[in-house]
């Protein structure tokens, strides 16, 4: 099946830093993927979506200038954390849709990012 | 969007039949319904998809009345290893928009002891 792997699995950083997470389709493209914030004991928050060749669009309350997303090729997405803060620490993971590529579609997740912000 | 509501949480033993029902009162026609696993620390997992009646893969069934407005997953001879939140989701694979999406519910938490 279709494999979406991410990394850093996860990253330990100092308050005021940025920090870089990938998002790849191991094989197969993907025109679109979604990014998702996740805090324990929580269900999973749609954060953005990214498009190949476009901007990203994302949910109301998520800060775009935070938050950087790029989807540089048909099988890589990158969110930045810029300035992170401690409040930024969680679980980070993405996503990307099957065959159909639309968000409806049976979508495969990435092993997701812990990010701890010191 | 249609919501979806599931139980919070539920318990069971080793080697029962679970069943975790998901209410999807405003699902439209195009939709179907998905169910993801989720174990700690991990990214869900697809478990089963289905568009009305029922289907069954090697892990579950998924069972889905004529009216649709809910689903049914049902794990059988459940153990240890099934411990895990599970969420019910619906959209439209072929959805108009690209930029339509999907959103979690709170998902199932669901605990099997020995």
């Amino acid at each position: 099946g279709a494999v979406v792997s991410q990394h850093p699995s996860r990253v330990i950083c100092k308050s005021g830093t940025s920090v870089k997470i990938e998002c790849r389709s191991l094989d197969f493209q993907a025109t679109t993927m979604f990014w998702y914030r996740q805090f324990p004991k929580q269900s999973l928050m749609l954060m953005a979506t990214s498009n190949e060749g476009s901007k990203a669009t994302y949910e109301q309350g998520v800060e775009k200038d935070k938050f950087l997303i790029n989807h540089a090729s048909l099988t890589l997405s990158t969110l930045t954390v810029t300035s992170a803060h401690p409040e930024d620490s969680s679980f980070y993971i993405c996503s990307a849709p099957g065959t159909s590529g639309r968000a409806g579609d049976t979508q495969y997740f990435g092993p997701g990012t812990r990010l701890t912000v010191l | 969007l249609a919501k979806t509501t599931q139980p919070i949480s539920m318990d069971s033993y080793e080697g029962q039949e679970v069943n975790i029902t998901c209410s999807h009162n405003n699902i439209a026609t195009n939709d179907y319904i998905t169910w993801y696993q989720q174990f700690p620390s991990q990214g869900p997992r697809f478990i089963i998809q289905g568009y009305k009646t029922k289907v069954t893969n090697e892990v579950a069934s998924l069972f889905i009345p004529a009216d649709r407005k809910s689903s049914t997953l049902s794990l059988p001879r459940v153990s240890l290893s099934d411990t895990a939140v599970y969420y019910c989701l619906v959209g439209d694979p072929e959805g108009y928009s690209s930029a339509s999406k999907i959103i979690f519910g709170s998902g199932t938490r669901l605990s099997i002891r020995p």
